[in-house]
């Protein structure tokens, strides 16, 4: 059974460090992998999504690493703001490419 | 044009009693799903149903029975609720055909029972 752990479960930074979220996962055969950001009481905003063919995805200061061998992704932020303060949650898909199985989460905190 | 809808967006109620949470998307998917989001924030997968057939049933009592009208609802149903079904629901759609594809998820319902 698939299962998938993100470290570290909280992070505190001062504005404009950068910042690397990680996350891995059990089973190496997977569809793809998808990162999504939740604000509080909010819905899940996806952020970047990773086939199993790639390596990386960029989206503006964002960037994500996939390597599916070793069952790890990570999530890049670049000079974070405190509008990036939220959860970051790694999602994987199985190859059935039907199921989304989550992670706990980084609960990230940006101070001004 | 919201994408994901769900209502209501918040629920209190009852031990005991039954209630239902409805979801409609409007992006043309034809894969829904149910996510249920405990009290320490995480994410499981409830059900999944393509074109309304049940494709994913994941360990969920029987008090839930999600039903899909069709392709664009996919309706949540809890009979005799319970303190621990007090958590946040969310609903998810995706394009399959093959492919997987990005899935977009609702506002959440948070639901609590007394």
């Amino acid at each position: 059974k698939q299962e998938v752990t993100q470290i570290p479960a909280a992070l505190s930074v001062p504005e404009g460090e950068n910042l690397v979220l990680n996350c891995s996962f059990t089973d190496s055969a997977i569809y793809n992998l998808q990162w999504f950001r939740q604000d509080p009481g909010k819905g899940l905003t996806s952020l970047l999504l990773i086939q199993s063919s790639q390596r990386e995805q960029t989206s503006g200061r964002l960037n994500a690493s996939l390597d599916k061998s070793s069952g790890r992704s990570t999530l890049y932020i670049a000079a974070s703001q405190p509008g990036d303060s939220a959860t970051y949650l790694c999602a994987v898909v199985n190859n059935a490419g039907n199921m989304l199985t989550f992670g706990g989460g980084t609960r990230l905190m940006v101070k001004p | 044009d919201t994408a994901v809808s769900q209502t209501p967006k918040y629920l209190v109620t009852q031990m005991g009693n039954d209630k239902s949470i409805k979801c409609e998307q409007n992006l043309g998917h034809d894969t829904m799903y149910w996510y249920k989001q405990d009290s320490k924030k995480f994410l499981k997968i409830m059900f999944s149903y393509n074109n309304k057939e049940l494709i994913i049933n994941e360990t969920v009592p029987n008090r839930f029975s999600p039903k899909s009208p069709d392709k664009a609802h996919l309706n949540l149903h809890i009979n005799s609720l319970e303190l621990g079904d007090s958590a946040v629901y969310f609903c998810a759609s995706s394009l399959s055909s093959g492919t997987y594809n990005e899935q977009f998820f609702g506002p959440g319902t948070r639901l609590t029972v007394l």
